[in-house]
């Protein structure tokens, strides 16, 4: 079946280094993709998104790579903060709407 | 602007009672959607609507309704609920297809 998964459920990181979150898709005709960040006890926030035309796209210290050929999205944060800790989920856009993935929870020491 | 509200925040309800979650948006969004997510899960679609009067089923519909008499609200009911309910519901609205969705701040839902 078609789905959306991450490779790490969980992701340890010191303040400072940069972060990459992964994210497998099997659904290759899936056009747009979305990166959400959720703290605890909250809802997910947008953070980034990237068409299925592009390869990269930067934000304010985040950056989304898509790799087409292997079905791959990967989220990269630079200078992670103690802010960052939080759950990652990705997901695909899938017959008007959206697929999410499990998850990943990004943990960053002091 | 609030953005999207969710009331109540925290509800615990018995096998069989029924409730209605409020979801409200100040932000005049065509498109509102409830989710369900579940620990070590994803967020899981239920029903969605494109527009005031309109709703849609989603992944996991069964055991829910739901409805968009004003544009600004959307109501997720329980008409019956079940232990397997339990979990964190999260409304959220764009202004278009599905680009950007922002989410309220969750319902913990207990069935016991």
């Amino acid at each position: 079946g078609e789905s959306v998964g991450l490779h790490l459920p969980t992701l340890s990181v010191q303040e400072g280094d940069n972060s990459i979150i992964n994210c497998a898709y099997s659904n290759s005709a899936s056009d747009y993709f979305i990166w959400y960040k959720q703290e605890s006890g909250k809802g997910p926030q947008f953070i980034i998104d990237i068409r299925s035309n592009m390869d990269k796209r930067q934000g304010q210290r985040v950056t989304v790579l898509l790799n087409k050929t292997v079905k791959h999205l990967s989220l990269q944060i630079a200078a992670t903060q103690p802010g960052d800790s939080a759950v990652y989920f990705c997901a695909e856009k899938k017959g008007g709407k959206l697929i999410f993935g499990q998850g990943t929870e990004l943990s960053v020491k002091p | 602007n609030a953005g999207v509200t969710q009331t109540p925040k925290f509800r615990v309800l018995k096998t069989g009672q029924s409730m209605t979650l409020l979801c409200a948006q100040d932000m005049n969004h065509e498109y509102m959607y409830w989710y369900r997510q579940d620990p070590g899960m994803g967020l899981r679609l239920i029903h969605y609507s494109v527009g005031e009067g309109t709703t849609a089923k989603g992944e996991v519909p069964d055991g829910y309704n739901v409805s968009r008499l004003k544009k600004q609200n959307f109501l997720l009911g329980l008409e019956s609920a079940a232990p397997s309910q339990t979990s964190v519901y999260f409304c959220a609205s764009s202004s278009g297809g599905i680009q950007t969705q922002y989410f309220g701040p969750g319902t913990r839902l207990l069935v016991l």
